[in-house]
């Protein structure tokens, strides 16, 4: 029982380059959301999917994309990296409209990156 | 947007003792208050959750009060235990739809033995 499952746990990167993190959920979850985590600022929304082939902008979008191809994966793009985008990044997923525990949070165990 | 503030910012609870974490909000149209817990190098979890039509939930040493008046609630830790040493964040519905939740900034709850 995996649950919600984010790939690479660590990552270092340079000014200006990209990567892409992986979110995989084994639950046949309907809505999944990628959060930035820094310290004295909580949790932030980045992005987020209500279901395959779908995308939204939260509360930090801005230097970040995201992909949904498939609705057990959703992916966090940085396409040119930053130092402010040092952070540790969290994916969760939820049920969906309808499911009686619609509003719980699974969050996988994070990624730790870090940019020079 | 939702907005929720969460006080304190850190605490120091002795073994045994009762940790008090609070929480405010701003829009009254949403029905449903989290607490998640999160210890160092995991992902939050829930702990515990309110709907407002109670108010108070109790969850074996956590409870959970709200004041739906003052918008707030309050995570009450009972008989803190070292192993309750972590951060806690409360939460509320973003947005009523699907973009999930909005966290305060968490608590870090620290308890000597």
């Amino acid at each position: 029982n995996a649950g919600v499952t984010q790939t690479p746990k660590f990552r270092v990167l340079k000014t200006g380059q990209s990567m892409t993190l992986l979110c995989a959920q084994d639950m046949n979850h309907e809505y999944m959301y990628w959060y930035r985590q820094d310290p004295g600022m909580g949790l932030r929304l980045i992005h987020y999917s209500v279901g395959e082939g779908t995308t939204a902008k939260g509360e930090v979008p801005d230097g970040y994309n995201v992909s949904r191809l498939k609705k057990q994966n959703f992916l966090l793009g940085l396409e040119s990296a930053a130092p402010s985008q040092t952070s540790v990044y969290f994916c969760a997923s939820s049920p969906g409209q309808g499911a009686p525990t619609n509003e719980k949070l699974f969050f996988g165990s994070g990624t730790q990156l870090s940019v020079l | 947007q939702q907005q929720v503030k969460q006080s304190p910012q850190s605490l120091i609870v002795q073994k045994g003792g009762i940790s008090i974490i609070n929480c405010a909000y701003e829009n009254t149209a949403f029905d449903y208050f989290p607490w998640y817990q999160q210890f160092p190098g995991k992902g939050p979890a829930l702990l515990i959750a309110i709907r407002p039509d109670v108010s108070e939930k109790k969850e074996g040493r956590f409870t959970i009060s709200f004041n739906k008046s003052a918008k707030q609630f309050s995570l009450h830790i009972m008989d803190s235990q070292p192993g309750d040493s972590a951060t806690y964040f409360c939460a509320a519905p973003s947005g009523g739809g699907a973009d999930g939740l909005t966290f305060g900034k968490g608590t870090h709850l620290i308890i000597q033995p």
